[in-house]
Formats: structure tokens, C-alpha cells, sequence
């Protein structure tokens, strides 16, 4: 009954190396983001999708790729990992209205994986 | 560029006391979230408060917005050991539909 679930929730691998994080959400959501949290817990925003369509790209390398294969699932493949790309990674998901509107934007995150490139 | 500020930075309390937490922002917005993460978990909603409102209460959670100041703040009344959290706010900035957080109060709560 997880409402926003990621795999895996640990990832530990060496540089170079090409992996990936799964999201999934049963929330009945349009929109899924990804965001990165540092070591001093700074909270960024990588991307988002609504719909399967991609809405948000932040200023993110482009050895990272989302890709939404439906609205309920979210996928994040890292290629050519780097020391920095060390954090964990949450993936998070909404109902989303207009832009402007003040309906509610809540988000609700999943677990996080914590990767780890040595 | 980060929107939203919290001060202080960590905090620590002891059970029974009341914590309160500041943030600050620097465009106009739609509303403003506030959310908790425990120690390795993911963040969990808490509040959410509209850019018309100036106060909101949850539970044992208070929560003041002043636009005039871009400012809100976050009161944890008889604090409990399972309040020790990070609490990080987040506003969705006025025209546009992502959260931009701040960097997080650390609360520790001693039982």
C-alpha cells in the first residue's frame, strides 16, 4: 500500500559505471519530479514530468535521462557515474493544477536512494 | 535560485517545549509548504498555507504567513521526542508549478 515507492534504496557503485533508479506511485497523480539532496541536505529539483511529458529540466548534466514510461512510474538513468553524483535521490509525486491556480501542489516522496559512486 | 530560507538552522529542545521555526522568501507566491524528514526517510507533508491566509493550524502545528514580509513560520507546540526531525519549507512561487525548498531547520527534541 506504499503511496510513492523507489528502488533500489541503496545503490553503491564505482565511477563510470551506468545505472539506474525506478519510481513508481499509486496515487492516481499526473505529475512526478525527481529531486536531489546533498550532504547538508539541500533539496534540488532535477525534473518533472505531467503526464508523461517531460515539464521541468533543470540545469542537470545530460548524462542524466529521465524517462516516464506511464504516469505512474518516473525512471532516472545516470550514465558515466561521477564522485559527485554521490546524494540521494527522491522521487516525489502530485496532482497538479493550472499555473496560477492555489489548489493544493502537496507532494508526497518516496523513501529515497542513497547512492554512493566510489 | 533557493526560495525559501529557514532560521535557525538547529535547534534543540526539550520534550514539552514549544519549537518554532522561521523561513523567508524572495518572490511572490501561491502558497507555502511545510514538511518534515526523519532521519533517512523521505519528506512527509505537513501544512500548506495560501497566499490569502496569514494562519493555519494543524494538530499541534501552527503555521503564520506574512506576504508583506515574505515571511512564515512554523510552531511546534509540546514538542515530543518524535518531533526530532528536519523541517524544510517550500514555496510554489506565483505563475510557475514547482516547490523550490529551503535549506532545513534541524530540530532535536530531548526526552
Amino acid at each position: 500500500d506504499t503511496a510513492v515507492s523507489q528502488t533500489p534504496k541503496y545503490l553503491v557503485t564505482q565511477m563510470g559505471n551506468d545505472k539506474s533508479i525506478k519510481c513508481e506511485q499509486n496515487l492516481g497523480h499526473d505529475t512526478m519530479y525527481w529531486y536531489k539532496q546533498d550532504s547538508k541536505k539541500f533539496l534540488k529539483i532535477m525534473f518533472s514530468y505531467n503526464n508523461k511529458e517531460l515539464i521541468i529540466n533543470e540545469t542537470v548534466p545530460n548524462r542524466f535521462s529521465p524517462k516516464s514510461p506511464d504516469k505512474a512510474h518516473l525512471n532516472l538513468h545516470i550514465n558515466s557515474l561521477e564522485l559527485g553524483d554521490s546524494a540521494v535521490y527522491f522521487c516525489a509525486s502530485s496532482q497538479v493544477g493550472m499555473v496560477g491556480d492555489r489548489r493544493s501542489y502537496e507532494q508526497y516522496f518516496g523513501p529515497g536512494t542513497r547512492l554512493t559512486v566510489t | 535560485s533557493q526560495q525559501g530560507e529557514e532560521d535557525p538552522q538547529a535547534l534543540s529542545i526539550q520534550e514539552g517545549e514549544n519549537a518554532t521555526m522561521n523561513c523567508s522568501y524572495k518572490t511572490s507566491i501561491n502558497n507555502l509548504q511545510w514538511y518534515r524528514q526523519n532521519s533517512g526517510r523521505g519528506l512527509v507533508h505537513l501544512i500548506l498555507i495560501r497566499s490569502n491566509e496569514r494562519e493555519k493550524h494543524s494538530g499541534r502545528l501552527r503555521v503564520t504567513l506574512d506576504t508583506s514580509k515574505k515571511s512564515s513560520s512554523l510552531l511546534i507546540t509540546a514538542s515530543r521526542a518524535a518531533d526530532t526531525a528536519s523541517y524544510f519549507c517550500a514555496t510554489v512561487p506565483y505563475g510557475n508549478n514547482r516547490l523550490a525548498f529551503g535549506k532545513g531547520n534541524q530540530v532535536v527534541v530531548i526526552p
